[in-house]
């Protein structure tokens, strides 16, 4: 079975500061592996996604991710946070190549921008 | 664009009724799902659909139950509302081991 673990539910930060939101997932098998973000009373918007090739993914606002396989690893980064990127963060992973792609999310890390 | 709206952003409803929440995507998906996520958990995978009439069952679907009679159009029934399913409710949409694009959630109180 899949499981993801977002070990921080919270992390503050002062704006202009770099951040990472970590990520490590347990699968037997190969896996896809995605961040969203999710602002303030609304649904949750695609960040970034890892299907395969580069290990450095990036996204949209800034910010990109590293798969590393033998760590089980994907975390999230940013060199410089803005006020507006507070947010709820999550992330998944999926099996690899399954046609119903069905998600299991982590349990999510609020972003905290403080000015 | 894609676009997956939900019928209601806010729900009040009282113990025992029943409940439908909707939710319509615009761009043609096989996929269809429902979440709920709760405060700690992150989001929990209740019902999804790969075609329609076609369901299974997620991680937690005691107590609910869906209805995919268009391809465009999922629903979400909870036959008989508790308090313990109040809960913000996601739907996403996607084409086949695609990307999952999600709704703006319907919050839903139980009384």
């Amino acid at each position: 079975a899949q499981s993801v673990t977002q070990l921080d539910s919270q992390v503050p930060v002062f704006e202009e500061a770099p951040v990472e939101l970590r990520c490590n997932y347990s699968s037997s098998v190969s896996v896809y592996l995605f961040w969203y973000v999710q602002y303030p009373n609304q649904g949750l918007q695609l960040l970034l996604k890892y299907l395969s090739g580069s290990t450095l993914v990036k996204g949209i606002n800034g910010f990109e991710a590293e798969f590393n396989k033998s760590q089980t690893s994907f975390h999230l980064r940013k060199p410089s946070v803005h006020i507006s990127d507070t947010a709820e963060y999550f992330c998944a992973v999926s099996d690899y190549g399954g046609a119903t792609n069905k998600l299991i999310f982590g349990t999510g890390t609020l972003l905290a921008v403080q000015p | 664009d894609v676009k997956v709206t939900q019928s209601s952003r806010y729900l009040v409803k009282r113990t025992g009724e029943k409940v439908f929440l909707e939710c319509v995507q615009d761009m043609d998906h096989e996929n269809m799902f429902w979440y709920r996520q709760d405060p700690g958990l992150g989001l929990r995978l209740i019902y999804f659909s790969y075609d329609v009439k076609m369901k299974e069952k997620g991680d937690i679907p005691e107590g609910y139950s869906v209805s995919r009679e268009k391809k465009e159009r999922f629903s979400l029934i909870l036959e008989s509302a508790s308090t313990n399913q109040t809960s913000m409710y996601l739907c996403a949409s996607s084409l086949r081991g695609s990307t999952q694009y999600f709704g703006p959630g319907t919050r839903l109180l139980v009384l």
